[in-house]
């Protein structure tokens, strides 16, 4: 069983739209919650972090934690082309040396 | 302050040469980690170093892969011997502290094997 779980995509939405994005995971004990947004070709980007429950906003971008239901997703509002990415959840756990693992990511395109 | 730096940006090379990539970390950070990834995939964790101590490898690093960070700066990631199955796009990340959970990543280097 996958660790760290994604639609892998693609997620296609037109200019403006919310785009959403989930993931699910399997480790219990998992503290730490990121997403980074990778453009093809370039390296991951952080964009959000997440530690507890519930909602967490940073400009257009609002993180969900459900511990319970081992759930984070990530909103995108009035998405825009440049929004077009892979975006990879990652889950660290408070186990062994903080090692994050990475989901496979979501390809999204916004239409304009 | 200058970001995750990784050295060199690409690198092709025939199949049984050894490679060695450089990673120079954000300079407080004292924590240091390889990725490694492939199309489609997310990144794959390799080792993890706490200034220069090598806390954790994956079981997925074969023996022809070492890892070193001698002065706890810069690390090293050397591959022995290389297979085509090596091809990918390896990733450094470094972070601060334990408090400090984020990890930042380099720009990579691209292995392609021939």
């Amino acid at each position: 069983q996958k660790e760290v779980e994604q639609n892998s995509g693609p997620l296609s939405v037109p200019e403006g739209a919310i785009a959403s994005l989930n993931c699910t995971y399997s480790d219990r004990v998992s503290q730490s919650f990121f997403w980074y947004r990778q453009y093809s070709g370039k390296s991951p980007e952080l964009i959000m972090s997440i530690y507890s429950n519930g909602d967490k906003e940073d400009g257009r971008f609002t993180a969900q934690l459900n511990k319970a239901s081992q759930y984070v997703s990530l909103l995108i509002r009035d998405s825009q082309p440049s929004d077009s990415a892979t975006y990879l959840c990652a889950v660290r756990g408070e186990t062994s040396y903080d090692k994050v693992i990475f989901g496979p990511g979501t390809s999204l395109s916004v239409i304009p | 302050d200058t970001g995750v730096s990784q050295d060199p940006r690409h690198k092709i090379t025939k199949r049984g040469q050894n490679v060695t990539f450089r990673c120079d970390p954000i300079s407080e950070h004292n924590r240091l980690y390889w990725y490694r990834q492939t199309l489609g995939q997310g990144p794959e964790f390799l080792t993890y170093f706490q200034n220069e101590a090598q806390l954790e490898k994956s079981r997925l690093l074969s023996d022809r892969f070492s890892a070193e960070r001698p002065k706890g700066s810069f690390s090293t990631l050397e591959i022995q011997r290389t297979e085509q199955g090596d091809s990918a796009m390896y990733l450094c990340a470094s972070s601060a502290s334990m408090r400090a959970r984020e990890q930042y990543f380099g720009p990579g280097t691209r292995l392609t094997v021939t």
